[in-house]
Parts: structure tokens; C-alpha cells; sequence
């Protein structure tokens, strides 16, 4: 099993809609939790930390399930510059690397 | 931006060389993490520094060798070049041993032929 699973994607949506993506994690000892966005030929670029009682900026919303191991990203009222791959990123049992899921492609079109 | 640099931006070697690639950390970081990009796939954790020792290393073998200086700069030594090498390479910077959320610079483009 892979440390961090996302959905496989790609998503197409039209402007406005609203996306989720999920994701899965298997070490249960991870403590730090992220989304990184990542534009085409670019580096990660920290989108939010996700917290367990979730959290909220502007049209995104990241929640954390620890029992379940679970972690999700909602988008709402997509914009054209909402297209990007999301990486769902944990931390390992150490505390010293980020694990990073394959990666999940959105693209948002008028 | 998060003032991470990283040099080269692109490098093209051939099978068998060495190639060293150079980082900046974000200036009160002393922590620097490099990870490695092949296409379609998530970064890959290489190895940590943390005030100049490896704190930490991704499954990687010992030909990926790197250094981190008293001013917190970095280099990724890979020898014995393989195709496989070819990606993107990524440094990244934090400050402390235990990572919270780092800064990725922009990457070098590392091409094997």
C-alpha cells in the first residue's frame, strides 16, 4: 500500500463548480498535514495545513479524519487559476520528511 | 516567493558523470530537505540536513550524497549518473529538525542521456 493514495484524476469542471478531492494516508503516527498546489513545470507551493477540527480560506476547505486516516480537499466556485496538479502531503513518523501523493490534476475551463 | 534558490534551472549529462546541484535556504531556515520529481509522480524525499548533518534519508542509494554549510546553503552530489536520474529535483527549506511546512525552490531540470 502507498504511504499517501489520491484520487487519480484528472478532474474537468466548468468555472464555478465545486470539486472535492480525497486522499489517503497509512502511517497512522503522522502528526503534520498539508495540501501543496503544483502549476505545470513548477515547484509545490503550500496551499494549507490541514488541521483536525478542519479548516477554511476563502473557497477551500481541508478536513482531517484521523481515525479513518483520511484527508480532503473541497474546492468551491472554481476559477480558471484553480487549475493545478494538489498534492496531499503527510509528514513521516520522525517528523523529518514530507510524503507527498502522486497528485491529483485539476483543470478548470470557461 | 520563498526565497529558496536553486542552480542550475536545467542541466543535460550523460550516463556515467557526476552532477552536483546547488540550494539557498529561505533566510532563519537552517534546515534543507531535498527531494526528487520524476514525471507524473510526486516529489521523493532524498535526505535532510539540519545544521550541517544528514538528519534523515528517503530510500535512495548512497551514490545521492549531499552537504549543508555553516551559512545553511546546500549541495546534491549524484555519481554514476543513470537514466532513471532524469527529473526534477527540488530543494526545499524549513527551520527546526521536526518539519512542519517547508519552501520548495524552483527546481532543477535534470536530464540524463
Amino acid at each position: 500500500r502507498k504511504e499517501v493514495e489520491q484520487d487519480p484524476g484528472p478532474f474537468n469542471v466548468p468555472e464555478g463548480a465545486t470539486v472535492a478531492f480525497n486522499c489517503t494516508y497509512s502511517n497512522s503516527a503522522s502528526q503534520s498535514f498539508f495540501w501543496y498546489r503544483q502549476d505545470c513545470r513548477k515547484e509545490p507551493k503550500l496551499l494549507m495545513s490541514v488541521y483536525s477540527s478542519g479548516n477554511e480560506d476563502g473557497r477551500f476547505t481541508a478536513q482531517l479524519n484521523r481515525a479513518s486516516q483520511y484527508i480532503s480537499l473541497l474546492i468551491r466556485d472554481s476559477k480558471l487559476s484553480d487549475s493545478a496538479t494538489y498534492l496531499c502531503v503527510v509528514n513521516n513518523q520522525a517528523g523529518t520528511a514530507l510524503i507527498f501523493g502522486k497528485g491529483t490534476t485539476l483543470s478548470v475551463s470557461s | 516567493e520563498t526565497g529558496v534558490t536553486q542552480s542550475p534551472t536545467h542541466l543535460i549529462k550523460t550516463r556515467g558523470q557526476q552532477v552536483t546541484l546547488r540550494c539557498s535556504s529561505q533566510s532563519g531556515h537552517n534546515t534543507v530537505s531535498w527531494y526528487q520529481q520524476a514525471l507524473g509522480q510526486g516529489p521523493q524525499f532524498i535526505f535532510q540536513y539540519y545544521r550541517e548533518e544528514e538528519n534523515g534519508r528517503g530510500n535512495f542509494p548512497p551514490r545521492f550524497s549531499g552537504l549543508q554549510f555553516p551559512n545553511y546553503s546546500s549541495e546534491l552530489n549524484v555519481n554514476a549518473l543513470e537514466l532513471d536520474d532524469s527529473a526534477l529535483y527540488l530543494c526545499a527549506s524549513s527551520s527546526g529538525q521536526v518539519i512542519n511546512e517547508q519552501y520548495f525552490g524552483p527546481g532543477t531540470r535534470l536530464t540524463v542521456t
